[in-house]
């Protein structure tokens, strides 16, 4: 059964460091991973996907990579901002079983950047 | 183009009363799921829909709760004699396809049960 755990659980980092946030999966055998931000009260806002077959993404200030013989995805923010303070969750897709794919959430990375 | 939508935003409901959530997914997204989050947990898969049909109802916790899709768009999640442990936020996505494409979410529906 895959499970995916994300750590740390919470984050507080001063405005303009570098950060990474860690996503771990105990089934290699993935279709691909999806990061995504959450702000307090509203849905999940998608940030970067990455398929089974890439190493990473890129998306602005965001960089996601992905290591997939050792169950792990890390998403790189660089000069962090205030206005990046929400949850990140990362999902991962599994390979097809049954003929469907279903996403499993990990429980998130809380990140406030001070101002 | 608009987004995936959901309604109502907020739904509060006594114990015992049936709910309806609705969900509109982005235009052309032939897949669409739904979600649970509860209170600090993560979220938790309910069903996938590819067009009108349901090929993984896996997750829906148990047979008070059922899903139907028509005309290959909008989506019902349908609570029947709701209990306080359904109170969740229900979240929707759809994506382009069945498989490697990026999910879009809607804003959710923030359901209490009193």
């Amino acid at each position: 059964k895959q499970e995916v755990t994300q750590i740390p659980a919470a984050l507080s980092v001063p405005e303009g460091e570098n950060l990474v946030l860690n996503c771990s999966f105990t089934d290699s055998a993935i279709y691909n991973l999806q990061w995504f931000r959450q702000d307090p009260g509203k849905g999940l806002t998608s940030l970067l996907l990455i398929q089974s077959s890439q190493r990473e993404q890129t998306s602005g200030r965001l960089n996601a990579s992905l290591d997939k013989s050792s169950g792990r995805s890390t998403l790189y923010i660089a000069a962090s901002q205030p206005g990046d303070s929400a949850t990140y969750l990362c999902a991962v897709r599994g390979v097809r079983t049954s003929g469907t794919y279903k996403y499993i959430f990990g429980t998130g990375t809380r990140l406030k950047v001070l101002a | 183009g608009a987004g995936v939508s959901q309604s109502p935003s907020n739904k509060v409901t006594e114990k015992g009363k049936d709910v309806e959530l609705r969900c509109d997914p982005i235009s052309g997204h032939t897949a669409l799921y739904w979600y649970r989050q509860s209170l600090g947990q993560g979220l938790e898969f309910l069903i996938y829909f590819q067009g009108n049909s349901a090929p993984d109802k896996s997750g829906l916790p148990s047979d008070r709760f059922s899903a139907e899709r028509t005309g290959g768009s909008v989506s019902t999640l349908t609570i029947q004699r709701t209990q306080q442990e359904d109170s969740a936020v229900y979240l929707c996505a759809s994506s382009y396809a069945g498989q490697g494409t990026e999910q879009y979410f809607g804003p959710g529906t923030r359901l209490t049960v009193t």
